[in-house]
């Protein structure tokens, strides 16, 4: 597709339970970035993935949570034994090199029981 | 602390009047700066950006921003404002170096009346 695509759109689980987001970024965008938008808040940046370079993890609240993205492609968000605080809108955005604006998804909102 | 606020929680205003959203940062360089629209249960859409050169950008929408320096601010105007321009407003900075990552304020949710 021609944007940002994450799934799924809307993920409701138990606290506890693991849950995996996914991101596939604009073809050919090399910088890849994941936020946590809480309800009525603005957005908290995650993780940022730009190349094989090593990511940049300064924004993970805890060790829970962890991301992967393989080369220039998918990216996948990991929340582990998930906690009702973790529940927000999860929201993806890729850009190519250098300081070009973020191409955001619509988003992932994550509901813990 | 670096930080980017956003004065306005909320703003109403009617169909056709003007809009002036305000946002101020705290860097000790000049960011870039942007404003983006969220619309609901959507993603942020960029409206305008500013990098350098002239203060005053024009963006999708008819919004305009203007960057003031002296006053560390980037407010976001739009002259007659459209039912479809409720939305939030989110404004976001990034220092351009490595990493881009970008700050964002707490948004401004913007109602509009007939």
């Amino acid at each position: 597709g021609a944007g940002v695509s994450q799934s799924p759109s809307n993920k409701v689980t138990e606290k506890g339970k693991d849950v995996e987001l996914r991101c596939d970024p604009i073809s050919g965008h090399t910088a890849l970035y994941w936020y946590r938008q809480r309800l009525g808040q603005g957005l908290e940046f995650l993780i940022y993935f730009q190349g094989n370079s090593a990511p940049d993890k300064s924004g993970l609240p805890s060790d829970r949570f962890s991301a992967e993205r393989t080369g220039e492609s998918v990216s996948t968000l990991t929340i582990q034994r998930t906690q009702q605080e973790d529940s927000a809108v999860y929201l993806c955005a890729s850009t190519e090199q250098g300081n070009q604006p973020q191409h955001f998804g619509d988003g992932t909102r994550l509901s813990i029981l | 602390a670096q930080s980017v606020t956003q004065p306005d929680i909320h703003i109403t205003v009617s169909e056709g009047a003007s809009l002036e959203l305000r946002c101020n940062y705290s860097y000790g360089a000049t960011p870039y700066l942007f404003w983006y629209v969220q619309s609901p249960g959507q993603g942020l859409q960029l409206l305008l950006k500013y990098f350098s050169g002239d203060t005053l950008v024009q963006g999708i929408k008819g919004f305009e921003a203007e960057f003031k320096r002296s006053q560390s601010s980037f407010n976001l105007r739009k002259p007659s404002v459209h039912w479809s321009d409720a939305a939030e407003y989110f404004c976001a900075v990034n220092l351009g170096a490595a990493g881009n990552k970008l700050t964002f304020g707490g948004g401004t949710r913007v109602l509009v009346k007939p």
